[in-house]
């Protein structure tokens, strides 16, 4: 699997948009992106994941460079319950639902 | 629509004793499940996934194992706990592995002591 680089912990003001970047450099062709979150003490939740072309759901928005060396979790409107560890894990198609993930970056969403 | 059940929430046992960690499913059929462990401020260790009843992959060695009774049922024991199996078990499922979207319980905090 490839790996994910994100930064450990971003700020972000109530009601901003929060943009959480996801480095993966050595992303080969198959594999998709996913997000993940995880709110202190819960279980992680699916957010959103793509291959090639940009996604938008009711939760956030996913942008995924042309070379898709990158990418970037969009929450448009960023509220205080958004306020989590957010993972971004690659995978290859037909994994049987096997995710790796890694450590994450903590965003705060101040009011 | 699909629910998805851990218990305890919590557990205390001392070094040695033994572990049973239990997951159902309701409303769905055959599905995938899985073991993970998250240390504190750490990523989630995946630990074991099934894809069927009696039917367990194991991803990390350790005292831990894992079983399938029924199509629904996934559970999580030790004969021998160690101090370091202290951590939060997550069980989770999916329909479709393709996906790769997976449905987590609220897990459980086990503290060795």
């Amino acid at each position: 699997d490839a790996k994910t680089t994100q930064p450990t912990s971003m700020d972000c003001a109530e009601g901003r948009a929060a943009n959480l970047p996801c480095n993966h450099s050595t992303i080969s062709g198959n594999e998709y992106v996913y997000w993940y979150r995880q709110i202190h003490s819960q279980g992680p939740q699916y957010i959103i994941h793509g291959l090639k072309n940009n996604e938008t759901n009711e939760m956030a928005s996913l942008i995924i460079t042309e070379d898709r060396k990158s990418s970037t979790l969009i929450l448009p409107h960023a509220t205080l319950r958004d306020t989590a560890v957010y993972y971004c894990i690659v995978r290859f198609y037909n994994q049987g639902g096997k995710l790796i993930f890694g450590q994450g970056t903590e965003l705060s969403v101040k009011p | 629509s699909q629910t998805i059940h851990q218990w305890p929430a919590t557990l205390v046992q001392p070094v040695g004793s033994p572990l049973s960690l239990e997951c159902t499913v309701e409303g769905t059929s055959n599905p995938n499940l899985y073991w993970y462990r998250q240390a504190a401020g750490r990523g989630l260790q995946l630990l074991f996934y099934s894809v069927g009843i009696g039917q367990i992959s194991s991803e990390v060695p350790q005292n831990l194992s894992a079983s399938r009774p029924q199509d629904r049922q996934f559970i999580l024991s030790s004969k021998k706990l160690l101090l370091s199996d202290s951590s939060f078990y997550l069980c989770a499922w999916s329909v479709d592995p393709n996906t790769g979207e997976l449905f987590f319980g609220e897990g459980s905090r086990l503290t060795v002591l």
